[in-house]
């Protein structure tokens, strides 16, 4: 399973640290997201990019800053997270931002904060 | 806001019986319900979809029924095997108006051999 992938797959940071997650799609889509799964609540959509714009950001602090580069690279840069942002982080691409197109998932990068 | 419940939470059945997933969904401008699957320390995958100008869609031991009307869902799988094991997800998406693509909580099944 080589379409999306994610680096690093884990990662153990300090509160006062500045990390980058990195996600690129070998699928020639157009649209990336990036979502947060934690135990026992549904996958929490933070980001969606369309043609490298961002189209989409459910009220995620600022904490989390996105950078999307071009159509195949998504980044989320992490600096002064708190504990409860521990969490699998989930990226994802389609072929559309239709709203009505499959979602093909990277593996995740499994972060904790100490 | 808009939301996606999943019922049950857990859900263990006998190899060979039937598992069923029901969601219900608040937006009535959904119109693109997937399912997805994931096994245990693997990403989410695709496993079935369906649209909503059809009522019931089916592809091997899986069906998705759909019910406008009542606004909900369901996931069908018959003939169960340990491999169907994992935690299933539904969502309900909307072509129209602002980006939507609201997952439920998730079902966690056990097929016991």
């Amino acid at each position: 399973e080589t379409g999306v992938t994610q680096t690093p797959r884990h990662l153990v940071m300090g509160m006062t640290n500045k990390k980058s997650l990195k996600c690129e799609q070998h699928l020639g889509h157009n649209a990336m997201y990036w979502y947060k799964q934690s135990a026992k609540k549904p996958l929490e959509l933070m980001f969606v990019y369309s043609l490298e714009e961002r189209v989409e950001n459910n009220s995620v602090p600022s904490r989390f800053s996105p950078e999307c580069p071009n159509s195949s690279h998504l980044f989320l840069h992490l600096h002064t997270l708190q504990p409860e942002d521990s969490a699998l982080y989930l990226c994802a691409s389609s072929d559309g931002l239709a709203g009505a197109d499959t979602q093909y998932f990277g593996p995740g990068t499994r972060l904790t904060v100490l | 806001g808009e939301n996606v419940e999943q019922h049950p939470s857990t859900l263990s059945v006998q190899e060979g019986d039937s598992a069923v997933i029901k969601c219900t969904y608040s937006d009535s401008a959904s119109n693109y319900f997937p399912w997805y699957k994931q096994e245990l320390g693997k990403r989410p995958q695709l496993i079935i979809d369906i649209r909503s100008n059809v009522g019931e869609k089916k592809d091997q031991r899986i069906a998705v029924t759909l019910n406008k009307t009542a606004k909900h869902f369901s996931l069908h799988i018959t003939e169960t095997q340990p491999e169907d094991s994992a935690v299933y997800f539904c969502a309900a998406s909307s072509t129209s108006g602002t980006y939507k693509y609201i997952f439920g909580t998730g079902t966690r099944l056990k097929v016991l051999a």
